[in-house]
């Protein structure tokens, strides 16, 4: 399966302390993906990072690829109570399905 | 205009009605998408839809039966479905090409529920 698999599977923090989630897949990749989701409502795109790209920033997001490993990490900085949601991996290979990993559940305490 | 936007928010149907669900954007996207999401599962692709055209379809049972009358619209026509089929059924939209390429605008979905 091309499936990715994110760790941990729930992860709840305080306000202002940095959230990080990781993804490991099987095969090799074109392109990971992450999102976003907030309860029951649709997904919000945060990065794309290529299978030649190492490392990814945007705002507080920051997202790594070891494509050696087969592994991507997310981390959120500074976290805050709006970024309690449930955050996806996808990833596919050229002709194989786009596929999303099973989430983490990120709960931020104020 | 950066919005998906899907139609109904909430439907309730028996296993012998026929209903569809709507999506429809703006942002000029030639690659749409169906998605189904089971209860604290991640998003499973059904359909896409690249200018227009059915260009993937991941085993769909039958009963599901998508639509692109254009290039802003996509419909997805439900009939003799399963209580299993009880999910939320997500729409995106994204610059054409294989979805991992691609940014993917998400709707809101519809809750469907199957009785």
């Amino acid at each position: 399966s091309q499936q990715g698999e994110e760790d941990p599977q729930a992860l709840s923090i305080q306000e202002g302390e940095n959230a990080t989630m990781n993804c490991s897949y099987k095969t090799s990749i074109n392109n990971l993906q992450w999102y976003r989701q907030n309860s029951g409502r649709g997904l919000v795109h945060l990065i794309l990072i290529r299978s030649n790209e190492r490392e990814k920033h945007s705002g507080r997001l920051r997202v790594t690829l070891d494509t050696s490993k087969k592994s991507s990490s997310l981390l959120i900085t500074a976290s805050r109570a709006a970024d309690t949601a449930s955050y996806f991996c996808a990833t596919a290979r050229y002709g194989q399905n786009f596929v999303f990993g099973p989430g983490t559940r990120l709960s931020v305490l104020p | 205009d950066t919005e998906v936007t899907q139609t109904p928010k909430h439907l309730v149907m028996g296993m012998t009605n026929k209903k569809s669900l709507k999506c429809e954007q703006h942002m000029g996207h030639r690659a749409m998408y169906w998605y189904k999401q089971k209860a604290k599962k991640p998003p499973e692709l059904m359909f896409v839809y690249s200018y227009e055209k059915l260009s993937i379809n991941e085993s769909v049972p039958s009963r599901f039966s998508p639509e692109c009358p254009n290039s802003s619209l996509l419909n997805l026509h439900l009939h003799a479905l399963q209580p299993e089929d009880s999910a939320l059924y997500l729409c995106a939209s994204s610059q054409p090409g294989l979805p991992q390429y691609n940014e993917q605008f998400f709707g809101p979905g519809t809750r469907l529920t199957v009785l």
